[in-house]
């Protein structure tokens, strides 16, 4: 059984530039969930999958942010033009969504913008 | 939005000594997780609670749903336990996908 899993585990870039992250989800599991973590703090909802539709995007999720789950399966969070503030860890989540609701979540992209 | 609250902040422990932490919520609430964040940053699952009492190994966990807290006890504590607790809730309605996080506990073990 294998778990969430994420790619890169990390990334630098510049400011300005476009960066993308993949999450793989537990198999079968048809909610997926983005979220972000800044140093000292608890995560942050971003936005959550039921199967390939969007239902919730947070107000955090500014215009320069996607996320896509084209199959259901796998799910993209795309940043574009990148700032400072941008930087931080952002972790996937995923739950089988009948008669339970527990996320287990990956072991998260750490983006740094230089 | 719901608000959750964790104490102690922080929590320095010598190896062998037993522990609580308290997570506290402000609305009613159709799940709760427990989390324990690695030095890596990896969410681990203790237990989902959204009521009642459970328990794994030294860890056990209480939910009294219709006084919105939550314990976490850590008996007998180890270096390895060391790191950052999370609690974490889920509302129903329109945010029923979205867990809403406390800050944390930070614990240290010491040996």
């Amino acid at each position: 059984d294998t778990g969430v899993s994420q790619d890169p585990r990390h990334k630098i870039t510049k400011r300005g530039q476009n960066v993308t992250f993949r999450c793989d989800p537990i198999s079968e599991h048809n909610r997926l969930y983005w979220y972000r973590q800044t140093l000292g703090q608890g995560p942050e909802f971003l936005t959550y999958f039921q199967n390939e539709a969007q239902l919730e995007k947070s107000r955090l999720l500014s215009d320069r942010f996607s996320a896509e789950r084209p199959k259901g399966s796998f799910s993209t969070l795309e940043i574009q033009r990148t700032e400072q503030g941008d930087s931080a860890m952002y972790l996937c989540a995923s739950s089988l969504g009948q008669g339970t609701n527990e996320q287990f979540f990956g072991p998260g992209t750490r983006l740094t913008v230089l | 939005g719901i608000q959750v609250e964790q104490s102690p902040p922080d929590l320095i422990l010598q190896e062998g000594a037993n522990s609580t932490l308290r997570c506290n919520f402000s609305d009613s609430v159709n799940n709760l997780q427990w989390f324990h964040q690695n030095p890596w940053g990896q969410l681990i699952n203790l237990f989902y609670i959204p009521s009642g009492t459970k328990q794994n190994g030294r860890l056990s966990a209480t939910t009294v749903a219709t006084e919105r807290y939550s314990l976490l006890y850590i008996s007998s504590s180890q270096t390895t336990d060391s790191g950052v607790y999370f609690c974490a809730v889920l509302t129903g309605g329109t945010s029923y996908g979205k867990l809403t996080f406390g800050q944390g506990t930070i614990l240290t073990v010491h040996p």
